[in-house]
């Protein structure tokens, strides 16, 4: 059973372009989270959806960065224009919530230098 | 302000020996903890949690305990393996409201297995 895939695995690129991040949940989970790791922050959620509604996006640092989840198996996070202090290890993961537990499955990452 | 806390960087134990790792919380709202274990270049992997209403929760070699009173948690693995050298994460969840489902992680413990 296939986990959680995300796209690209590394992503270089220059200041003020824009960085598209792909993933794809376990089938048959109802949440989808995003999170960015840096060794300043740790692990921090950035936005998360239910049943592909976004419930949460106050850790989203500004603007530029936008996330959408247009179905059950697919969801997108957006940088424009990115940043050098951009550059993060972003994850995305899935979770079927159920009354009482909260386990998420995590995707291997998206590595993004911005130069 | 940082709701979960793991105060040691790193530990290093011996191979067959107990490895002890630590979580203080000051949220008392947290209802739900999990422990996740990272490899270099992966995702986190979810390792094992507890419920608020236990004080325990055993599975094979890794035993999670729990302390209401003390907001504190901690991850036994017995015997320690030179496999289970990886970063650990502590993560805490509320069950109600905006925050049904949300992880709050703490900052990882590196821990070292010698054989």
């Amino acid at each position: 059973d296939a986990g959680v895939i995300q796209s690209p695995r590394h992503e270089v690129t220059e200041m003020g372009q824009e960085v598209t991040l792909r993933c794809k949940p376990i089938s048959g989970h109802n949440s989808l989270f995003w999170y960015r790791q840096t060794m300043m922050r740790g692990l921090e959620l950035l936005i998360y959806f239910n049943n592909n509604v976004p419930i949460d996006d106050s850790g989203m640092p500004e603007d530029r960065f936008s996330a959408k989840m247009p179905n059950a198996s697919f969801s997108t996070l957006k940088i424009q224009p990115s940043e050098p202090r951009d550059s993060a290890v972003y994850f995305c993961a899935s979770s079927l919530l159920l009354a009482g537990t909260y386990e998420q499955y995590f995707g291997p990452g998206t590595r993004l230098t911005v130069t | 302000d940082q709701q979960v806390k793991q105060n040691s960087p790193s530990l290093s134990v011996q191979e067959g020996r107990i490895s002890i790792l630590n979580c203080d919380y000051t949220n008392s709202m947290f209802d739900y903890f999990l422990w996740y274990k990272k490899y270099p270049a992966e995702g986190p992997t979810f390792l094992i949690s507890i419920s608020s209403i236990k004080d325990k929760n055993e599975d094979g070699r890794f035993t999670v305990f729990l302390n209401k009173s003390a907001k504190h948690l901690s991850l036994h693995i017995v015997p320690s393996q030179p496999g289970d050298s990886a970063v650990y994460f502590c993560a805490a969840s509320r069950g109600g409201g905006t925050s049904y489902g949300k992880l709050t992680f703490g900052q990882g413990t590196i821990l070292t297995v010698h054989p």
